[in-house]
């Protein structure tokens, strides 16, 4: 069976700070991936997806990037944090063109 | 880009009550998830459902595509069923995105 998994589960962070938030998926091969952030508990926002290794499409303009080093790992990044990128961070994969199956999440408070 | 929206916003219910959540979206889909956000926000996939009917214990959904939504029952609610149900809506091309509403937060009481 598939499972998925991310981390940190939560993470504080200065305003300023750099960011690396890291998912990994199993038992599948060549799946689509996903980065959403969720806010204030509600509205879930797709940040990025992958359709395969190297391939990265941008859904919202913003201080975050992705990148997929591997097939099965997709990872969120930041140079510099802002106030505004706090937030519930969730990878999700699925092996197109079917249901998506999320990650624990994961919490990111910036201070 | 797809609009989904999600009624009532939120809903309290004493224990063993029945409740129907409803899920409009904006245009033609063909796929059609319905999830279950939990107290420590973990999403839990309940049907994928982009036409027809399916049933899971006390849960089931209808989507009728031609029409534009697609409804959630519960019956014999739970305190354990509390949380936010979320409707997500796609289009399986172009890396099978979802696009979310807003959620249905529920309540379940003793």
């Amino acid at each position: 069976s598939q499972t998925i998994h991310q981390w940190p589960a939560t993470l504080v962070q200065p305003v300023g700070s750099p960011l690396s938030l890291e998912c990994t998926v199993e038992g599948t091969s060549n799946p689509n991936l996903y980065w959403y952030r969720q806010a204030a508990g509600r509205g879930l926002q797709l940040l990025f997806y992958s359709v395969g290794i190297g391939q990265i499409s941008s859904e919202v303009p913003q201080n975050l990037s992705a990148s997929r080093p591997q097939d099965r790992q997709f990872i969120l990044s930041s140079k510099k944090l802002l106030l505004s990128d706090s937030g519930f961070y969730l990878c999700a994969w699925s092996y197109r063109p079917y249901e998506q199956y999320f990650g624990p999440g994961t919490r990111l408070t910036v201070t | 880009g797809i609009q989904v929206e999600q009624s009532p916003p939120d809903l309290i219910l004493q224990e063993g009550a029945n409740s129907t959540l409803r899920c409009n979206f904006s245009d033609s889909v063909n796929n059609l998830q319905w999830f279950h956000q939990n107290p420590w926000g973990q999403l839990i996939n309940l049907f994928y459902i982009p036409s027809g009917t399916k049933q899971n214990g006390r849960l089931s959904a209808t989507t009728v595509a031609t029409e534009r939504y697609s409804l959630l029952y519960i019956s014999s609610s739970q305190t354990t069923d509390s949380g936010v149900y979320f409707c997500a809506v796609g289009i399986t091309g172009g890396g099978n995105k979802l696009t979310f509403g807003t959620g249905t937060q529920l309540k379940v009481e003793l």
